[in-house]
């Protein structure tokens, strides 16, 4: 079973403001590093799928960067909104092991 | 379909007795997997199917637990003499890449409840 760790575990962030939380994983035997939003009552939506190093996405406020020299990965919300309001998962694809998930930051924003 | 099917949605079982629970994953997908999130924990890794095949079955929690897929198709997860702590939400995942390139879509899930 791999290490995957997010930090920080919950965040609670005001309405407006920007944040960011990460991912660290294995940096050996990298093949693909995924991010997804988990919203109550829902199942895990993905946001991004990241493959190379030094990759940035992004989608709408949400953007993500990777670096798998040194095995992490960020997450940003600019301007966050209530709708931001969920479990953030990130995981990581390393081979014959399939798709290990990281425990996930709750993030709450406060209006 | 269009999406991952889980069935039941819900289950409420007495301890003691066997569940199966099935994922009916995107059609054309070879990578399926099986997830679970217990009350106030995070989504724990079960078994993972490359086709017919699991590379990693160390995550099933104990030997009451057992998964199959059949045809690369449909998947069941079946826990026998089932016990409280196995209450959680079982969660299907599938995939079409083979190399973890491609995002998985996710089942609604089956809430287990042992009584």
């Amino acid at each position: 079973i791999l290490n995957v760790e997010q930090s920080p575990q919950s965040l609670h962030v005001q309405e407006g403001d920007s944040t960011n939380f990460t991912c660290s994983f294995p940096s050996s035997n990298f093949y693909a590093l995924h991010w997804y939003r988990w919203e109550t009552a829902k199942s895990p939506e993905a946001l991004f799928v990241m493959t190379l190093n030094g990759d940035e996405k992004k989608k709408g406020r949400i953007s993500a960067t990777l670096n798998t020299k040194e095995g992490y990965s960020y997450l940003y919300i600019k301007g966050s909104q209530p709708e931001d309001s969920a479990t953030y998962l990130c995981a990581f694809w390393g081979g014959a092991d399939g798709l290990t998930f990281g425990k996930g930051t709750h993030l709450i924003i406060q209006p | 379909g269009a999406g991952v099917s889980q069935s039941p949605s819900n289950k409420v079982t007495e301890k003691g007795k066997d569940v199966e629970l099935r994922c009916d994953p995107i059609s054309g997908h070879t990578a399926l997997y099986w997830y679970r999130q217990s009350l106030g924990q995070g989504l724990e890794f079960l078994i993972y199917f490359q086709g017919n095949s699991a590379p990693d079955k160390s995550g099933l929690p104990s030997d009451r637990f057992s998964a199959e897929r059949t045809g690369g198709s449909v998947s069941t997860l079946t826990i026998q003499r089932t016990q409280q702590e196995d209450s959680a939400v079982y969660l299907c995942a599938s995939s079409p890449e083979r190399t973890g390139g491609a995002q998985a879509f996710f089942g609604q899930g089956t809430r287990l409840t042992v009584v």
